[in-house]
């Protein structure tokens, strides 16, 4: 089983809908970190968070520390939003790395 | 800025050809990554670095090698390249391990 699991693993939504992709997790961590993966290839850092909730104006990102999971929403859903979104782990017993989902393709049709 | 730099872009080998993938950042980051992303599976750690002259392996480190004698530059090295690592190669740079790391645009390899 890997460690950090993502889902879906494919998404389709209409533009203007709200969406949601979920991450869970087995180990203790004390960061999660969401990216952002672009068609061209280009990975963006979107969110580092060890607790609660960060938003950045569409974007919001949530954690449950006891529960092992995160979610990242979108409102208002926009095609240029289409990208692979990555969820990643920092374990708490790791000094060196990060483990990666692999990855929620979203597609936001017009 | 820059940001972080990758060098090639593309890039196809022949079996058993060696070859390094040059990384560069501009922002005074001490802590440098290489990952290798493939189809279907997450980001992987081969070898990364937390400041000039340190460097340590990941999780897949085999057949590659690393060095970091300054701050901004952090090459990979392929010594004799197997078809196993066709993949697409990613640097990054981090201020430190726990902060958002800064990533490259990314070297697509093929070795034949």
């Amino acid at each position: 089983k890997n460690e950090v699991e993502q889902s879906p693993q494919n998404l389709t939504a209409q533009e203007g809908e709200f969406i949601t992709i979920n991450c869970s997790y087995s180990v203790g961590i004390s960061a999660l970190h969401w990216l952002q993966q672009h068609p061209g290839g280009g990975i963006v850092s979107l969110f580092m968070l060890s607790s609660g909730k960060k938003k950045h104006g569409r974007l919001i990102a949530t954690i449950n520390i006891q529960e092992k999971h995160s979610s990242l929403h979108i409102t208002a859903s926009h095609p240029r939003d289409s990208a692979v979104y990555i969820c990643a782990v920092k374990s708490s017993g790791s000094a060196r790395q990060l483990t990666f989902g692999s990855g929620t393709q979203l597609t936001v049709l017009p | 800025n820059a940001g972080v730099t990758q060098t090639p872009k593309f890039q196809v080998l022949k079996t058993g050809q060696s070859m390094t993938l040059q990384c560069a950042q501009d922002m005074n980051h001490e802590y440098m990554s290489w990952y290798r992303q493939d189809p279907g599976m997450g980001l992987r750690l081969i070898h990364y670095s937390v400041g000039a002259g340190i460097t340590d392996q990941g999780e897949v480190p085999n057949g590659y090698n690393v060095s970091r004698s300054t701050t901004e530059d952090f090459p990979l090295r392929l010594l004799s390249a197997a078809p196993s690592q066709t993949s697409v190669y990613f640097c990054a740079s981090a201020r430190g391990l726990n902060q958002p790391q800064h990533f490259g645009d990314g070297t697509r390899l093929s070795i034949l």
